[in-house]
């Protein structure tokens, strides 16, 4: 059975201030990890994902995120944040790719302060 | 290109009465998934399907849920005999279909609220 666990349901930044926010999974075999942002009241918007290869992946508005298999871990990072940043983020984990379920934490509220 | 479409937006819907959930895949997708957002939570997979076919419902409940994906037309998740506990955001995510790398794209949800 696969999980995925985010550390910190909600983190303060300041503007311009580096953003880290955690995943560890679990999986039973090699995992797809994805994550997704989420503004008020709207759908889920793709940030990044790992499939396989380069264990850095580079998403969109500067975000990136590194697979650490020995640490189970896909920490997301933008190295300086924007107001824009402020919003819900989720990551989450498929062991079957992309065209099954997916397994998603329980989110992460990015406050971002002036 | 136009996104995943879901309809309505927001349901409103009296105990005991049943809720119509619609979902248009985006233009060359043939998978479709659904979640449920219940409020300070994730999302949790529900059901995936296939045009005509159910790949996966592990995550339906076993009572009152059911979910279809005809040969035309949207993918329906249809609520019956709804309690207050079925208020939540109700997702759809499509996908091509072709690889495993392949992403879901999701749409923007129906909140539905059982009064």
């Amino acid at each position: 059975a696969q999980s995925v666990t985010q550390l910190g349901s909600h983190v303060s930044v300041s503007e311009g201030a580096l953003v880290l926010l955690r995943c560890n999974y679990s999986s039973s075999v090699p995992p797809y990890l994805f994550w997704y942002v989420q503004y008020p009241n709207q759908g889920l918007q793709l940030l990044l994902k790992y499939t396989t290869g380069a264990t850095l992946v580079k998403g969109i508005n500067g975000f990136e995120a590194e697979f650490k298999k020995s640490e189970t871990s896909f920490h997301l990072t933008k190295p300086s944040a924007h107001m824009s940043d402020a919003a819900e983020y989720f990551c989450a984990v498929s062991d079957q790719g992309g065209r099954r379920a997916l397994t998603f934490g329980s989110g992460t509220r990015l406050q971002v302060q002036p | 290109n136009a996104g995943v479409m879901q309809n309505p937006r927001h349901l409103v819907r009296r105990r005991g009465q049943e809720a119509r959930l619609r979902c248009s895949p985006m233009k060359g997708h043939s998978h479709v998934y659904w979640y449920r957002q219940l409020p300070e939570e994730g999302l949790k997979f529900m059901v995936y399907l296939q045009k005509e076919n159910i790949i996966d419902e592990s995550g339906m409940p076993k009572e009152r849920f059911s979910a279809e994906f005809p040969k035309e037309g949207p993918s329906i998740l249809r609520i019956q005999q709804v309690v207050r506990g079925d208020s939540a955001a109700y997702f759809c995510a499509s996908s091509p279909g072709v690889s495993d790398t392949d992403t879901q794209y999701f749409g923007p949800g129906t909140r539905l609220t059982v009064l």
